[in-house]
């Protein structure tokens, strides 16, 4: 079955402190993998995606992604963490089409 | 306007009541959806619309009922709700999937109080 996995319910950094938040996908071929974003009581922002070619993709806010075929995975990353980037993390992925599959998110809080 | 819209913001609404949901987009996109946002529960995609044309229901109960008149709007038809139907009410658009774009844009939501 295709499923996207976040193992991480609930992460806690230090601001400045780096952070990865993970995603596993379950697919039989190469999927196109996104990250959103959402705050409190808005919509889903779309931070960075791949679809083809280098494996590390740079988004909006200063986030990246690394694209690992061999562990099925898509881990957002973030070099230094703003107390602003306090939020729920989706990762989804579609093989093409119009059906994206979410991950349950990562809710991320920021202590200051 | 940019981007996509969502009115209202927030909406309670008894369980006799009916009302819609609105949402447009300004991107010059060609599919739409709707999706449903529960606590602590998955993002579930409830339709979607490809050239005004309705291509998915993902089994949702006719007392929700989706309307799309052209590309830029879509509406979801509310009537005789149940109090499981509270949720956030999230639109998206994106270009059509044989443009081979996939990324799906959010508008804010609708917070849906059923009471």
């Amino acid at each position: 079955a295709q499923s996207v996995t976040q193992p991480d319910i609930h992460i806690t950094v230090s601001e400045g402190a780096s952070l990865e938040l993970r995603c596993n996908y379950s697919y039989g071929a190469t999927p196109y993998l996104f990250w959103y974003v959402q705050s409190p009581g808005q919509g889903l922002q779309l931070l960075l995606k791949y679809f083809s070619g280098d494996t590390l993709v740079q988004g909006i806010k200063g986030f990246e992604a690394e694209f690992k075929r061999s562990q099925s995975s898509f881990n957002l990353r973030k070099p230094s963490v703003h107390w602003s980037d306090a939020a729920e993390y989706f990762c989804a992925f579609t093989g093409g089409g119009n059906k994206l599959t979410f991950g349950t998110g990562t809710q991320l809080k920021v202590e200051l | 306007e940019t981007g996509v819209t969502q009115t209202p913001r927030h909406l309670v609404m008894g369980m006799t009541n009916k009302k819609s949901l609105k949402c447009e987009q300004h991107l010059g996109h060609n599919a739409m959806y709707w999706y449903k946002q529960s606590a602590k529960k998955p993002l579930e995609l409830m339709f979607v619309y490809n050239f005004k044309e309705q291509t998915e229901n993902n089994s949702v109960p006719s007392r929700f009922s989706p309307e799309c008149p052209n590309s830029s709007h879509l509406f979801l038809h509310l009537h005789t709700l149940q109090p499981e139907d509270s949720a956030l009410y999230l639109c998206a658009s994106s270009r059509s999937p044989w443009e081979g774009a996939y990324e799906q844009y959010f508008g804010p939501g609708t917070r849906l109080t059923v009471t």
